[in-house]
């Protein structure tokens, strides 16, 4: 079955970027039918959706992190990507990727989770 | 935005009683709401989408009713890996996903 992995540095500068990519296995990205989205969760906190991508390349992001926040996702790897810039400690969190099948508006299947820790 | 609240926050039960848990919208989501279930040190897993439908592999005792805007999770009969921590999740705004703040089912 499909599985997601998140990878990327645990630990992030103050103002700089965090960059993070979730291989998926077990199926391909440019099958279509699923928006491939990130989502994090704040230490002991609520979850945030960050943003989605479509294998297409077509994207959409959060309102509130729109200014920071870029997707992109390379079929060829079964990959999808995060830039968030200019990170503080607010940015903290464990991050998520996760799909979701269109028509269903809900994320059926998450990766582990990569805790990112933003400090100097 | 549309904002989610959950009630209760905590709620402290046994194994084997029932479980209701509320998502309440500030506007209108149709049936647009999922609920997911999250144990410590794991990513959420999908229970319930379109306010009612049971995803796959997901146990009878969970069902999910409710429209517009007041939603309700029920656990018929809770067993002792369903002590958790439990949120719901809007789409209504499509692309647009806003999570409630969580309630967590704990032993009493």
């Amino acid at each position: 079955q499909v599985q997601l992995q998140e990878s990327g540095p645990g630990l992030v500068k103050p103002s700089q970027t965090l960059s993070l990519t979730c291989t998926v296995s077990g199926g391909s990205i440019s099958s279509g039918g699923y928006y491939w989205s990130w989502i994090r969760q704040h230490p002991g906190k609520g979850l945030e959706w960050i943003g989605y991508i479509y294998y297409s390349g077509s994207t959409y992001y959060n309102p509130s992190l729109k200014s920071r926040v870029t997707i992109s996702v390379d079929t060829s790897k079964n990959q999808f990507s995060l830039k968030l810039s200019s990170v503080t400690a607010a940015d903290t969190a464990v991050y998520y990727c996760a799909r979701e099948e269109q028509n269903h508006d809900a994320f059926d299947i998450w990766g582990q989770g990569t805790m990112v820790t933003v400090s100097s | 935005e549309i904002v989610l609240t959950q009630s209760p926050a905590t709620l402290s039960l046994s194994p084997g009683e029932r479980a209701t848990l509320s998502c309440r919208a500030s506007q209108s989501v149709s049936s647009y709401l999922a609920w997911y279930q999250q144990k410590p040190g794991q990513a959420p897993r999908l229970l319930i989408y379109d306010a009612s439908n049971r995803a796959t592999g997901i146990p009878a005792r969970f069902s999910g009713s409710g429209s517009g805007t007041d939603f309700t999770l029920t656990i018929s009969s809770l067993e002792p890996e369903d002590f958790a921590v439990y949120y719901c999740q809007q789409r209504s705004n499509w692309p647009i996903f806003t999570f409630g703040p969580g309630t967590k089912v704990d032993i009493k």
